[in-house]
């Protein structure tokens, strides 16, 4: 099985700041990533897909990148609505495996 | 505008068979750009793959699952289920399903781009 690792397990952020999460990938798995917010009482919600494309009605402060093995999500200025936990999961191959998760909360 | 939802048992007991079912609205189950999964959350816990299915039939779950985990589509309905035979404690979980769209064609590989609500699922004695 691919494990998939993120760091940091949480971070404390304020309003507009910049927010970076790293996924790895315990083997190639190229580009085929994705990114998740999810919170709490609600589905999660695909953000990225193929590493860095941007789904459709996310808002341009997300942003994904990596392929291989290293990946990352960068949440330019970060707004109220994005406290959350954010997940990547590979699509490689089976099976499908989620990170541990990233929660971003408020400083 | 395609709409998922959940629905199963709420409350079990262990060594019961869980049958959850998603009744898919605003587009048809059977379209091969399309698969789907079954995603599991425990409570505090992160997402768990459960398993998918493709339009081919072909039907893929998680290993420690596996052999409890039964994946079909209804199209008559319109409906996905899952059924997980002999529940633990363990499987007491907030489960999903979801539509995932292909990133390439005649593959495996996509992600879940719509959602159900999620239906809590509680395993005690």
């Amino acid at each position: 099985d691919i494990q998939m690792t993120q760091s940091p397990s949480s971070v404390s952020a304020s309003v507009g700041d910049r927010v970076t999460i790293t996924c790895r990938a315990s083997r190639d798995i190229r580009s085929y990533l994705a990114w998740y917010q999810k919170k709490p009482g609600e589905a999660p919600k695909l953000l990225i897909s193929s590493a860095s494309t941007l789904q459709s009605g996310v808002p341009s402060r997300f942003s994904g990148s990596g392929s291989g093995t290293d990946f990352t999500l960068t949440i330019s200025s970060l707004q109220p609505e994005d406290f959350a936990t954010y997940y990547c999961q590979q699509a490689d191959s089976f099976p499908f495996t989620f990170g541990p998760g990233t929660k971003v909360d408020i400083k | 505008q395609l709409q998922l939802q959940e629905s199963g048992p709420g409350l079990m007991k262990p060594s019961e068979t869980l049958s959850l079912t998603c009744n898919v609205s605003g587009d048809s189950i059977i379209n091969r750009n399309y698969f789907w999964g079954w995603i599991r959350q425990p409570l505090g816990k992160g997402l768990e793959w459960v398993g998918s299915m493709y339009y081919s039939g072909n039907t893929y779950s998680n290993p420690p699952l596996r052999s409890r985990v039964t994946i079909s589509v209804d199209t008559s309905k319109n409906q996905l289920s899952l059924k997980l035979s002999s529940v633990t404690a363990a499987d007491t979980a907030v489960y999903y399903c979801a539509r995932g769209s292909r990133w390439e064609v005649s593959t495996i590989r996509g992600a879940f781009d719509v959602w159900g609500q999620g239906t809590l699922v509680t395993v005690s004695s």
